[in-house]
């Protein structure tokens, strides 16, 4: 059965603090491993689709990476603006959303 | 350009009572989606339509039907709604499947 896991489920950052987020995945046949932000209150917001292992893309602060068994989203230099709460699905037969993991920023 | 539209935002039913949720979107894409997000479970698809003229059942689909009416618009009908229907659906669409999903601001339902 195809599972997607997120971790940690929340994580704690001062400003400036770089980390990773964790996107486990095992989806029979992927054809894409997407990432999304979720605000408070709104529906999610498409960040990234990775497609292959070794592929990585890039923005503003954040960069996706995919291997055969993971994909993580780095962080680098997180401002207050970046809390939110970041989704992972994987497209196999059908797309398969982890859980989350909620990214607070402190200033 | 105003994306994916839902209506209503808020809904409060009785148990036992039916309601429709209303999707539509203007980016001309051909699949929809209608998923339910409770808090810790992430979000869970409900009913997809690949294409017009088509619907498939996702994860959770018992309790609920959908319809799509055109290209543009997806609903949801919920025909006797259960406290265990009380969630945050949302409409989301895609031009196909593989491709990344844009989602609609959410309707949040309690049903009591």
């Amino acid at each position: 059965e195809d599972q997607v896991t997120q971790s940690p489920e929340a994580l704690r950052l001062q400003e400036g603090e770089s980390s990773s987020l964790n996107c486990s995945y095992t989806v029979s046949g992927l054809r894409g491993l997407f990432w999304y932000r979720q605000d408070p209150g709104k529906g999610p917001e498409f960040l990234f689709t990775l497609y292959s292992a070794g592929e990585e893309k890039e923005k503003e602060r954040l960069k996706a990476t995919l291997t055969k068994k993971e994909s993580f989203l780095h962080i680098t230099a997180p401002k207050p603006e970046d809390s939110a709460t970041y989704l992972c699905a994987g497209r196999g037969f059908k797309t398969i959303f982890g859980a989350g993991t909620r990214l607070f920023v402190k200033a | 350009n105003a994306g994916v539209t839902q209506t209503p935002k808020f809904q409060v039913l009785k148990t036992g009572q039916s309601m429709t949720l209303q999707c539509a979107q203007d980016m001309n894409h051909n699949s929809m989606y209608w998923y339910r997000q409770d808090p810790g479970m992430g979000l869970r698809l409900i009913y997809y339509s690949a294409s017009e003229g088509t619907t498939d059942k996702g994860e959770v689909p018992n309790g609920y039907n959908v319809s799509r009416l055109n290209k543009r618009e997806f609903s949801l009908r919920l025909e006797s709604a259960a406290p265990s229907q009380t969630s945050v659906y949302f409409c989301a669409s895609s031009f196909r499947v593989d491709n990344e999903q844009f989602f609609g601001p959410g309707t949040r339902l309690t049903v009591l």
